[in-house]
């Protein structure tokens, strides 16, 4: 998990937007994940964004992807309380590589 | 659809015991991984394969083996347990190449704890 770093901890107000982000250093990546594990839960995929793509949106959830500084961003619109979890950015590669997960709080 | 399959669930063994874990996948994937997840360390690559009778070391392999004799399913053992090895386990499978973003597919885990 070295290769793909994020900020460990990240503490919202209900109905705030939160954006976690996530900084990957292999430029051929072709794929890029955001997972979703809820407590005591596995892994489940969030959403993913294609590599010749910047942005993606999915209801409540914007992925901006920034090739040139390997950074990738998830932004969740009006943060709700079952939107606490820990989420993980990974980048495709064999084997998949995650980053160590960012937990996110929020304060109803 | 099953997905991906973890037994057991949770499991307390001795310091020296050992024991199997077992993952099945009923996706026909190529690839399967088994990870570890302690925490702030987020989640650790034990062991992977690629396709049935092949295994590859990840990050962590020390004190893990694996087996891959069927497709379906992807063994990992622990020779003679260590509190060390007190985890998380995560088994995972996905397509070789992107197939639908060829995301992995994660078990519920299985907790296991070595006193």
């Amino acid at each position: 998990g070295e290769d793909v770093e994020q900020s460990l901890f990240l503490s919202v107000r209900e109905g705030d937007s939160s954006v976690i982000n996530c900084t990957y250093t292999d430029s051929s990546s072709t794929y890029l994940y955001w997972y979703k594990q809820e407590p005591g839960a596995g892994l489940q995929l969030l959403t993913y964004i294609f590599s010749n793509m910047d942005m993606k949106q999915d209801q409540r959830l914007t992925v901006l992807l920034n090739k040139k500084d390997k950074h990738l961003s998830l932004r969740i619109a009006d943060t709700q309380t079952g939107d606490s979890a820990i989420y993980f950015c990974a980048e495709r590669k064999t084997p998949l590589v995650f980053g160590k997960g960012t937990r996110l709080s929020v304060i109803a | 659809n099953a997905g991906v399959t973890q037994t057991p669930k949770f499991r307390v063994l001795k310091t020296g015991q050992s024991m199997t874990l077992l993952c099945a996948q009923d996706m026909n994937h190529e690839y399967m991984y088994w990870y570890r997840q302690d925490p702030g360390m987020g989640l650790r690559l034990i062991h992977y394969s690629v396709g049935e009778g092949t295994t590859a070391k990840g990050e962590v392999p020390d004190g893990y083996n694996v087996s891959r004799l069927k497709k379906q399913n992807f063994l990992l053992g622990l020779e003679s347990a260590a509190p060390s090895q007190t985890s998380v386990y995560f088994c995972a499978s996905s397509y070789p190449r992107p197939v639908r973003g060829g995301e992995a597919f994660f078990g519920q885990g299985t907790r296991l704890t070595v006193v």
